[in-house]
């Protein structure tokens, strides 16, 4: 089965500063997701990324997709508090009968 | 256009009884999946359904079972609870499957005395 390591775990930044999150398959990737998660509540989707090499920016959060290392990599600019939350990137199934695989999840705190 | 919605919010049960969760997708969306969430073994999915039928199923034992109304609702019901049943569930929908954004609920976190 696939699985997605994410790095790192957590992280804590000061408001203002640049960071990014690293998404690992241990598998082919064919596309992957990008959620955020406030402290026990639902997912919010962020983006989808299908091609290898492809970018999606929205607001301040970009991310890209690398299909040879099968990585994603989300990084943020002039972070803010609101930035504040879990991170997960969940890889896309093959079809639609196929099942949504999760990443193990950022914690990021943003101080100010 | 309203989101996901799932009921109850929050639910305590005791060991060995069970448990009902509701899911009321995004209208217009065929697909719903259930997934449970708990600090040690992060998001895992539980089952997805489309058209009142289950398409695909993780590895969690028979206790746990769902299914689809022909109004796309779906709900889940866990019997014989365990201690380790203790999470937050989440429900998602979209309108074919998991090859698509899915838009999630809030969750019910269940608590198991």
């Amino acid at each position: 089965s696939q699985e997605l390591e994410q790095s790192p775990q957590s992280l804590i930044v000061q408001e203002g500063k640049n960071l990014t999150i690293n998404c690992t398959s241990s598998k082919t990737l064919y596309g992957l997701y990008w959620y955020k998660q406030k402290y026990g509540e639902g997912l919010i989707f962020l983006m989808m990324l299908q091609k290898g090499g492809e970018e999606k920016s929205h607001e301040k959060i970009t991310a890209k997709l690398d299909e040879k290392k099968q990585q994603s990599s989300l990084h943020i600019t002039a972070s803010q508090p609101s930035h504040a939350g879990i991170y997960l990137c969940g890889a896309l199934p093959t079809g639609t009968a196929s099942k949504l695989t999760f990443g193990t999840g950022t914690r990021l705190q943003v101080t100010l | 256009k309203a989101g996901v919605t799932q009921t109850p919010r929050y639910l305590i049960k005791t060991r060995g009884q069970q448990v009902t969760l509701s899911c009321s997708p995004i209208s217009g969306h065929r697909s719903v999946s259930w997934y449970q969430q708990t600090p040690g073994q992060g998001l895992q999915f539980l089952f997805e359904y489309f058209s009142e039928t289950q398409r695909n199923k993780g590895n969690f034992p028979g206790r746990f079972s769902g299914r689809q109304f022909s109004n796309s609702r779906s709900e889940m019901n866990v019997s014989t609870l365990e201690l380790g049943d203790s999470a937050l569930y989440l429900c998602a929908s979209s309108l074919w499957g998991p090859n698509q954004p899915q838009h999630f609920g809030d969750g019910t976190r269940l608590s198991i005395l």
